[in-house]
């Protein structure tokens, strides 16, 4: 079975006081990895998408990377506004082609 | 481009009556619809995936009578909650898969309703 662990469960930052979300995946095969943002009461905005070991996105203060068996996205200088839930989501091969979520890392950042 | 609009974005009704959630895509047509089920701090849990023009595939454990979906047209897809209860209370959110684009692509994703019954 696809699972999908982010960490930590929350986080609260000062802002400028750099920091890293975690996401853990066990999959069969790995055809994509998706990073999004969702604001309270929001659907999910899209973020980054990785597909293989190494590679790496960024845009703005953040920045996505991916192994064989996680990902990380980067947060450098956070502001207040960079608050919001970040969700992980896996999209593993040989399934049903639709992406397994994580439970997501909620991000404070204090001014 | 890219839209997905989901309506109403908040609802409040008493038990027992039915719910109505529409969700379009404003600007491109949506060869699959995807409705989600968020609980606080929890996840997004897939419900069911419908394709344009053919029954809704139901994830399990779902009560596909309970929650009634159709997907009529190539931009709408409607999710109907019967019979609600307190326990359906919860954020539905709508995803859509654009025409021409795989499933290695990310979702576009709706705003999300807020379903509250009494």
């Amino acid at each position: 079975e696809d699972q999908v662990t982010q960490s930590p469960e929350a986080l609260r930052l000062q802002e400028g006081e750099s920091s890293s979300l975690n996401c853990s995946y066990t999959v069969s095969g790995l055809r994509g990895l998706f990073w999004y943002r969702q604001d309270p009461g929001k659907g999910p905005e899209f973020l980054f998408t990785l597909y293989s070991a190494g590679e790496e996105k960024e845009k703005e203060r953040l920045k996505a990377t991916l192994t064989k068996k996680e990902s990380f996205l980067h947060i450098t200088a956070p502001k207040p506004e960079d608050s919001a839930t970040y969700l992980c989501a896996v999209l593993a091969s040989g399934g049903s082609y639709i992406p397994t979520f994580g439970r997501g890392t909620s991000l404070i950042v204090h001014p | 481009g890219a839209v997905v609009s989901q309506h109403p974005s908040w609802v409040i009704c008493k038990s027992g009556t039915s719910v109505k959630i529409e969700c379009r895509s404003l600007d491109f047509q949506a060869t699959t619809m995807f409705w989600y089920r968020q609980f606080p701090k929890q996840s997004l849990m897939l419900m069911a995936t419908s394709n344009e023009g053919s029954k809704a595939t139901y994830e399990q454990g779902v009560e596909k009578d309970k929650f009634l979906i159709n997907h009529a047209s190539l931009t709408l897809s409607t999710l109907t909650v019967t019979s609600a209860h307190p326990e359906d209370s919860s954020f539905y959110i709508c995803s859509a898969r654009k025409r021409g684009e795989n499933s290695n692509q990310p979702q576009h994703f709706g705003d999300g309703t807020r379903l509250s019954i009494l």
